[in-house]
């Protein structure tokens, strides 16, 4: 399966923009970047995701890069309510279904 | 929409006891999931189930652990007897289907303490 990786934490303040990157170099064509975050004490929640074009919803907005093998997750403005835990995962649609969880990033948010 | 109801929230056992975690999805979701998740780290898939079948169980211990999903809809995890390494969160996740598309929508999770 065709892993990500991002930064283990990040830290930002609040009512500013927050950039969350992942690497997703041996990314196969058929593979879906998805986005989720997981709040303290719950499951995970579906954030966003693409395949190559430029993403855009009312949680956040997902830039991906033009050789698909990195992308960002960008909350235009952070708000305490948003310090979780951020997962970049890859769905597959010959083997969908599998979707590897790393250990994510960590964002805080600072008032 | 009720989202994926997962009970009992907590369970605290002890080791070599059975304990059963149920899951109930989102209404027309075909595709179930269940992961563990420890402390720190991201959710592990245990199993997928594809309606009745379980498509994916690779990661699954089987001496000690079972699942089933019975007519396709609520799901039961099973692990007998319990050992202090299984103490984490388990997660049941659903799905329209399993395409790349499909977003996974998951339960508050169960965190199983084992003593």
């Amino acid at each position: 399966d065709a892993k990500t990786t991002q930064p283990n934490s990040m830290e930002s303040n609040e009512e500013e923009p927050v950039h969350l990157p992942c690497n997703h170099s041996t990314i196969s064509g058929t593979d879906y970047i998805h986005w989720y975050r997981q709040l303290p004490s719950q499951g995970p929640e579906y954030v966003i995701h693409g395949l190559t074009s430029n993403v855009n919803n009312r949680m956040a907005s997902l830039a991906i890069a033009e050789d698909r093998k990195s992308s960002t997750l960008i909350l235009h403005r952070a708000t305490l309510r948003d310090a979780a835990v951020y997962y970049c995962i890859l769905r597959d649609i010959p083997n969908a279904g599998k979707s590897t969880f790393g250990d994510g990033t960590t964002l805080t948010v600072k008032p | 929409e009720a989202g994926v109801v997962q009970s009992p929230r907590y369970k605290i056992i002890e080791k070599k006891q059975p304990v059963a975690f149920w899951c109930n999805p989102i209404s027309g979701h075909n595709t179930l999931y269940w992961y563990l998740q420890n402390l720190g780290q991201g959710p592990e898939l245990l199993i997928r189930y594809e309606n009745e079948e379980a498509v994916d169980d690779s990661q699954l211990p089987k001496d000690r652990f079972s699942a089933e999903r019975l007519k396709g809809v609520d799901s039961t995890l099973k692990i007998q007897p319990a050992e202090l390494g299984d103490s984490a969160v388990y997660l049941c996740a659903s799905s329209l289907g399993s395409w790349g598309t499909d977003t996974q929508y998951f339960g508050p999770g169960t965190r199983l303490t084992v003593l």
